[in-house]
C-alpha cells in the first residue's frame, strides 16, 4: 500500500509570500493529484501530474518520479488561498491514497 | 456545471432509520469512491468500486453498504443510522476525460448527515 506524507501539516504565512507544500509517496504511481478544500467547502481538483511541471495562474505543481516527490507552489499568496491542500496518488489498478492535507492560512 | 451529483446535500434523521445517499456521475468513469470526512479532518475511504458489479470496503470500518449496478450510479446505504454516523460523506470518481484523455479526479459537493 502506498504511504503518502505531506508537509507541513500547518502553515501560516503573510500575504504575498511564496508558498511550498510537499508530498512524498512510497510506491511508484501513474498519477498524482493536488486538491483544494476551502473551510466548509467541497473538494476541487487543482492539478493532475504524471511527470514534469504544470502551471495554472499563481499555482505551480511539480513532480519528480524518481524521487517519488511532488511540490505545490503558490506565488504571490493571497488570503483567498487559505484552504486545505491535499495530495492524492494513484497507481493504475490500485485505488487512490490521500495525504492528510496541509492547512494553509494566509494572513492579510 | 457539476459532472458528479450527490443527493441529499443535507439530511437530519433519527437513530435506527435506513438511509441511502445517492451519487451519480456523467463522465463514464469506472472508478468511484465514498469518503467520510469530519470537519477539519482528513478523508477516510469507506467503499470503492472499479466498475459495474465491483465493490470493496475501504480502510474505515462502517455499517454501510454500496452497490454498482450501473457505471454512473454508486449509492451508499446505512441500514440503521446511529449518532456516530453523523459526518460529511463525499463521493468521487476517477478516470479518463473523454475529450482530452487526461486522468481526472472529481468530487461531489457532499452529503452532510446528522443522526439524532
Amino acid at each position: 500500500k502506498n504511504e503518502v506524507e505531506q508537509s507541513p501539516q500547518n502553515l501560516t504565512a503573510q500575504e504575498g509570500e511564496f508558498i511550498t507544500i510537499n508530498c512524498s509517496y512510497s510506491v511508484g504511481i501513474s498519477a498524482l493529484h493536488w486538491l483544494q478544500q476551502h473551510p466548509g467547502g467541497g473538494i476541487v481538483s487543482l492539478f493532475m501530474l504524471s511527470s514534469g511541471k504544470k502551471k495554472h495562474g499563481r499555482l505551480i505543481a511539480t513532480i519528480n518520479i524518481q524521487e517519488k516527490h511532488s511540490s505545490l507552489h503558490i506565488t504571490a499568496s493571497h488570503p483567498r488561498d487559505s484552504a486545505v491542500y491535499i495530495c492524492a496518488v494513484g497507481g493504475g489498478a490500485d485505488g487512490l491514497t490521500f495525504g492528510k492535507g496541509t492547512h494553509l492560512i494566509i494572513q492579510p | 456545471e457539476a459532472d458528479i451529483y450527490q443527493t441529499p446535500r443535507y439530511l437530519v434523521i433519527g437513530t435506527g432509520k435506513k438511509i441511502t445517499l445517492e451519487c451519480s456521475q456523467t463522465m463514464g468513469h469506472d472508478k468511484m469512491y465514498w469518503y467520510q470526512q469530519d470537519p477539519g479532518m482528513e478523508l477516510h475511504l469507506i467503499h470503492y468500486s472499479y466498475g459495474v458489479n465491483s465493490t470493496e470496503k475501504g480502510d474505515l470500518s462502517s455499517e454501510s453498504t454500496v452497490s454498482r449496478i450501473r457505471t454512473e450510479h454508486f449509492p451508499l446505504t446505512l441500514e440503521s443510522a446511529r449518532p456516530s454516523h453523523t459526518s460529511q460523506y463525499l463521493c468521487a470518481s476517477n478516470g479518463l476525460d473523454r475529450y482530452s484523455g487526461a486522468n481526472v479526479l472529481t468530487f461531489g459537493a457532499g452529503s452532510r448527515l446528522t443522526v439524532l
